[in-house]
């Protein structure tokens, strides 16, 4: 089974900072990798599929990187709003099955 | 526009059943697949499996076999996850997501992952 590790598993930063979070895949998973955002509460949010392809009505300071093995989802301009966990997911295989990172808080500093 | 619209909060327990709903609506039902996440309190997402909602076969990620069963009712646009026996740590937060897909450049067609979310059902099993 492919397993999926985040870093970091949290972090603080400040509103306009630019937060950058990497997902790793225990094996080559090509750009089969998606992004979601989570708040308290609420259901996760796509924000990015094939790695880099940003989800429709996604703002544009989201952005994500990467093949095979080592991915990275990053926030140019944090804004307040994206206090949340981030959450990698694989899909590689075919029929699909998916394995979630453990995820990244990121929190206000 | 597309929504998937779960049943409420659930407390049961322990050895009860439950079944949780999840309806779809603004899309055709059988055009996507059908997935179900579990989320415990404080913890991360947990892919369970899919349900293919044109000939209604499941498939069940390692840890969600035998108590665990995926269902649908297409004539109303509903999937189901029932879970029997249950203990403690199924109290959990319980998402169905649909299964998105798209047409690259090449012409292939491709899974996005999952771009519909319920809203979760939370099921508390205590005695």
């Amino acid at each position: 089974a492919i397993r999926m590790t985040q870093s970091p598993s949290s972090l603080s930063a400040s509103t306009g900072d630019r937060v950058t979070i990497t997902c790793r895949a225990s094996q080559g998973i090509s750009s089969y990798l998606a992004w979601y955002q989570q708040k308290p509460g609420k259901a996760p949010k796509l924000l990015i599929y094939a790695a880099s392809t940003l989800q429709s009505g996604v703002p544009s300071r989201f952005s994500g990187s990467g093949s095979g093995t080592d991915f990275t989802l990053t926030i140019s301009c944090l804004q307040s709003e994206d206090f949340a966990t981030y959450y990698c997911q694989q899909y590689y295989s075919y029929p699909p099955l998916f394995t979630f990172g453990p995820g990244t808080k990121v929190d206000i500093k | 526009q597309v929504q998937l619209v779960q049943s409420g909060s659930e407390l049961k327990k322990p050895g009860a059943s439950v079944k949780v709903s999840c309806k779809a609506s603004g899309y055709t039902f059988t055009s996507y697949a059908m997935n179900w996440v579990r989320q415990a309190p404080g913890q991360g997402l947990e892919w369970m499996g899919w349900i293919n909602t044109n000939t209604g076969n499941p498939t069940y990620a390692q840890g969600f076999t035998g108590r665990f069963v995926f269902s649908l009712d297409t004539s109303v646009s509903t999937a189901y996850l029932q879970i029997s026996s249950l203990k403690a740590e199924d109290t959990a937060v319980y998402y169905c997501a649909r299964e998105g897909d798209y047409y690259d450049s090449s012409g292939y067609y491709l899974i996005k992952g999952f771009d519909y979310w319920g809203q979760g059902t939370l099921v508390t099993v205590s005695s």
